[in-house]
């Protein structure tokens, strides 16, 4: 059975740095897109980013140059780095693998979850 | 992209007809999913390329529309369908869902 066990979270103080794993099982990482999609307490989902099987990578305007999402073949681990955190950064961050279909990467399968609260 | 759906909160009984809408700023040809979320849950994927049907995905549950406006629709609402809905868009990057729909029993 495909799942994802996220872990990493906890709480920092804004401006610091944290990095996400999302450990994968009984599927390739890194023959897969894999995505980070987040959600601050009530609110909705936000898409964060993307890695392409092939190594290409996407992120979202609010992360961009501060978040850098990355894999481990040997670990079949999903990364997720995040450094100068917000207090906005807070939120539930979920991993996915995605279904590609028409080069579009639908998240199909999502992990538990890790939570990041950044707070002084 | 901005997906707008409609409505944001929608009241129903068991077995009635269900219809969420989600509109995109831009014409996004089929790139949309639908996602169901119940509280302290992952998201499930419901539908992918707008109109089909996620594998092991009731039939009660389906997906319509292209270009602008899409349509989720369930036929017969089950007490398990009570969770908040989402669209999410997947025609260019930044990719970006709607604000969600809650689906709460009348």
């Amino acid at each position: 059975e495909v799942q994802l066990v996220e872990s990493g979270g906890g709480l920092v103080q804004p401006g610091g740095s944290l990095r996400l794993s999302c450990a994968a099982s009984e599927f390739t990482v890194s023959s897969n897109y894999m995505s980070w999609v987040r959600q601050a307490p009530g609110k909705g989902l936000e898409w964060v980013s993307v890695i392409y099987s092939g190594g290409s990578t996407y992120y979202a305007d609010s992360v961009k140059g501060r978040f850098t999402i990355s894999r481990d073949k040997s670990k079949n681990t999903l990364y997720l780095q995040m450094n100068s955190l917000r207090a906005e950064d807070t939120a539930m961050y979920y991993c996915a693998r995605d279904l590609v279909y028409d080069s579009r990467g639908y998240h199909d399968y999502w992990g538990q979850g890790s939570l990041v609260t950044v707070s002084s | 992209i901005q997906l707008t759906q409609s409505p944001s909160f929608l009241s129903a009984s068991v077995g009635d007809r269900v219809t969420i809408t989600c509109r995109a700023s831009q014409g996004i040809s089929s790139y949309l999913a639908w996602y169901q979320q119940k509280p302290g849950k992952a998201p499930k994927l419901l539908i992918y390329a707008a109109s089909t049907l996620q594998s092991g995905v009731p039939s009660r549950f389906s997906g319509s529309g292209s270009g602008t406006q899409f349509t989720l629709t369930i036929s017969s609402l089950q007490p398990e369908d009570f969770a908040t809905y989402y669209c999410q868009q997947l025609k260019t990057y930044p990719l970006t869902f709607g604000g969600g729909t809650k689906v709460e029993i009348k």
